[in-house]
């Protein structure tokens, strides 16, 4: 069973679309993450939930909404989609109530706008 | 706040050479810290981690030690493969941050 799985895992589409890219986690973890990496690799924090509760918004365009409407499950969509906006996302999950904890990553969505 | 800092890449390596990968860190608190390894075209999968001072995580022969005096947690690897070319990530999360900081990532290119 893959622990944090994403879909779809390659988006491709038009300026000016409104896209939405799905995260479901079955670790039990109680904080889920958006991630954004763009080409160079870098690696930008965009959104932090815990417990159905947002906790970071790291000055992310309000083009950008995280929606969870459970534990396991944290969506992302996009409206009004700009060429910018091409990246692959990373959804992510832990346990951040107690030390030692580490980030399980999906595999990523490559979102392509043309 | 909380930062990462580690060294920029791209690094190329022969295969069977001795690699080190710098991270030093910032934090208020008593972080974890961690590698990450992404392969091309995969998520990042946790390498290694280490919970306090002095502390060592190993993993598939790489090796990082937690040095609270010099806010520290260098990747090193005696004998690198070219199946190790791959991008590195130095992270951290610190109890009630919320979030898990990562660096900028080190490109590794392992030749044969």
């Amino acid at each position: 069973d893959t622990a944090v799985s994403q879909t779809p895992k390659y988006l491709v589409t038009q300026m000016g679309n409104d896209k939405s890219i799905k995260c479901e986690q079955n670790l039990g973890h109680d904080t889920m993450y958006w991630y954004k990496q763009d080409s160079k690799k870098f690696l930008k924090i965009m959104f932090s939930y815990n417990n159905k509760e947002l906790i970071i918004n790291e000055t992310v365009p309000n083009r950008f909404s995280p929606k969870s409407p459970d534990k396991a499950h944290l969506n992302l969509h996009i409206n009004s989609l700009e060429l910018g906006d091409s990246a692959v996302y990373f959804c992510a999950s832990s346990q951040m109530d107690r030390q030692n904890t580490e980030a399980f990553f999906g595999q990523g969505t490559r979102l392509t706008v043309v | 706040g909380d930062s990462v800092t580690q060294m920029e890449g791209p690094v190329t390596l022969s295969e069977e050479a001795f690699l080190t990968i710098n991270c030093t860190y910032t934090a208020t608190g008593y972080p974890s810290l961690f590698w990450y390894v992404q392969y091309p075209g995969e998520g990042l999968q946790l390498l290694l981690k280490a919970t306090k001072a002095d502390d060592k995580g190993s993993n598939k022969g790489f090796e990082a030690t937690y040095r609270k005096e010099t806010t520290s947690f260098h990747l090193e690897k005696g004998s690198v493969q070219v199946s190790d070319s791959a991008v590195y990530f130095c992270a951290l999360s610190d109890l009630g941050d919320d979030k898990i900081i990562f660096g900028k990532g080190t490109r590794l290119h392992i030749l044969p």
